[in-house]
């Protein structure tokens, strides 16, 4: 069965304390993994998109990376504003590649 | 730039009402979805619309209906609510099917049913 896992559940860290979320998946035929932010009573907001194995993309404080099991998203030297729920999806199949598996997410807290 | 737009942002219903939720969506998408959101569990498709004119169920579609009245607009109804349809509700678009696009969403319904 698809699946998408995310760890841990829940993250507090201190200002400027790196640290990495975790996406794992076992899905057949993956052709991205997606990766989002979600403030309280807003919806998901676009973060990534990572399509195959070894692939990395940036943005300020945000890497995210990519193995064939797993994404991991790193965070450098968080401020408070990151603080947020981190939500992965996955898309599989060669077609209708819109049928999205989510994760539960973690929040993310970061204290000054 | 308002991307995806969804009417109510709240609302409170008795059980065995109905009512509408709309969405509009202002980036051309071809593709738009409903989905809710519920404490513990992930994202999941209500209802999607591949294009203007075509809707298809997705993995909870028990208890709604919905319309793609144009390619702006996709609104998700509750003909007869049960608390168990208590959650918030995300429409969120795409630039198509098959591309692999990220897709854009709303900023939510909170529907609470008592």
């Amino acid at each position: 069965e698809d699946q998408v896992t995310q760890s841990p559940e829940a993250l507090r860290l201190q200002e400027g304390e790196s640290s990495s979320l975790n996406c794992s998946y076992t899905v057949s035929g993956l052709r991205g993994l997606f990766w989002y932010r979600q403030d309280p009573g807003k919806g998901p907001e676009f973060l990534f998109t990572l399509y195959s194995a070894g692939e990395e993309k940036e943005k300020e404080r945000l890497k995210a990376t990519l193995t064939k099991k797993e994404s991991f998203l790193h965070i450098t030297a968080p401020k408070p504003e990151d603080s947020a729920t981190y939500l992965c999806a996955v898309s599989r199949g060669l077609y209708n590649t819109d049928k999205l598996i989510f994760g539960t997410g973690t929040r993310l807290q970061v204290f000054p | 730039n308002a991307g995806v737009t969804q009417t109510p942002k709240f609302q409170v219903l008795k059980t065995g009402q109905s009512m509408t939720l709309q969405c509009a969506q202002d980036m051309n998408h071809n593709s738009m979805y409903w989905y809710r959101q519920d404490p513990g569990m992930g994202l999941r498709l209500i209802y999607y619309s591949a294009s203007e004119g075509t809707t298809d169920k997705g993995e909870v579609p028990n208890g709604y209906n919905v319309s793609r009245l144009n390619k702006r607009e996709f609104s998700l109804r509750l003909e007869s609510a049960a608390p168990s349809q208590t959650s918030v509700y995300f429409c969120a678009s795409s630039a198509d099917r098959v591309s692999n696009q990220p897709q854009h969403f709303g900023d939510g319904t909170r529907l609470s049913i008592l």
